[in-house]
């Protein structure tokens, strides 16, 4: 296990197109954190599981975007139709809520192209 | 709601030398967490420092090191003797308890020269 895994690495869809990326945390991390970065803007916050609850929604998680994390292990983000302004770097980040030292570790991201 | 403000957007620091990147923060929270994040180009984000609130110390980590003020909600790093490879987007971050989201500033570029 060598740390958060992000699947793809890049997508370009077209506009209107329903995208899932994949993410595989740290397996013995019971929290997982979805985030999105548009370009010169620090990762703003969509959702978190612990284990395979979905705890909280961002505001920013529109109806066209579900998050689940079956079996609390891996997660999938799903975007549906697709708009220009879904383009960004989709963020994956893992915890342990018991590590004292509130440390995060992220994925490489997966970067959306919507054309 | 919790904000993190950089208002650097670009530094640049020859080799060898300090550059101390800045960081203001809004909470009504008591306890909380603060963070320094290392973006280098199309490479993951990495914790670079943390920081516990109700710590009075400022924390080191080798040649990175903060400047705690809790009164001020300021929050700085300084990165000492710089090397190439601190050539990064950096980012402050809020948490207000252990494994909890994140609240982002809007990044610092980093750039170290020769």
């Amino acid at each position: 296990d060598t740390g958060v895994s992000q699947n793809p690495r890049h997508k370009i869809t077209k506009r209107g197109q329903n995208v899932t990326f994949r993410c595989d945390p740290i397996s013995e991390h019971n929290r997982l954190y979805w985030y999105r970065q548009t370009l010169g803007q620090g990762p703003e916050f969509l959702t978190y599981f612990q284990n395979e609850a979905q705890l909280e929604k961002s505001r920013l998680l529109s109806d066209r975007f579900s998050a689940e994390r079956p079996k609390g292990s891996f997660s999938t983000l799903e975007i549906q139709r697709t708009e220009q302004g879904d383009s960004a770097m989709y963020l994956c980040a893992s915890s342990y809520n018991r590590d004292r030292r509130a440390e995060a570790f992220f994925g490489q991201g997966t970067r959306l192209t919507v054309v | 709601a919790q904000t993190v403000t950089q208002s650097q957007p670009e530094m640049s620091v020859q080799e060898a030398e300090t550059v101390t990147l800045s960081c203001t923060y809004d909470t009504s929270e008591s306890n909380y967490y603060l963070f320094w994040y290392k973006q280098p180009p199309s490479r993951q984000m990495i914790l670079v420092i943390r920081q516990e609130a109700y710590k009075q110390q400022n924390a080191t980590e080798n040649r990175f090191s903060v400047n705690f003020q809790k009164a001020a909600k300021s929050f700085s790093l300084k990165i000492s003797d710089s090397q190439l490879g601190d050539t990064a987007m950096y980012f402050c971050a809020f948490s207000t308890g252990t494994a909890s989201k994140l609240t982002f500033g809007t990044g610092t570029r980093l750039q170290v020269t020769l």
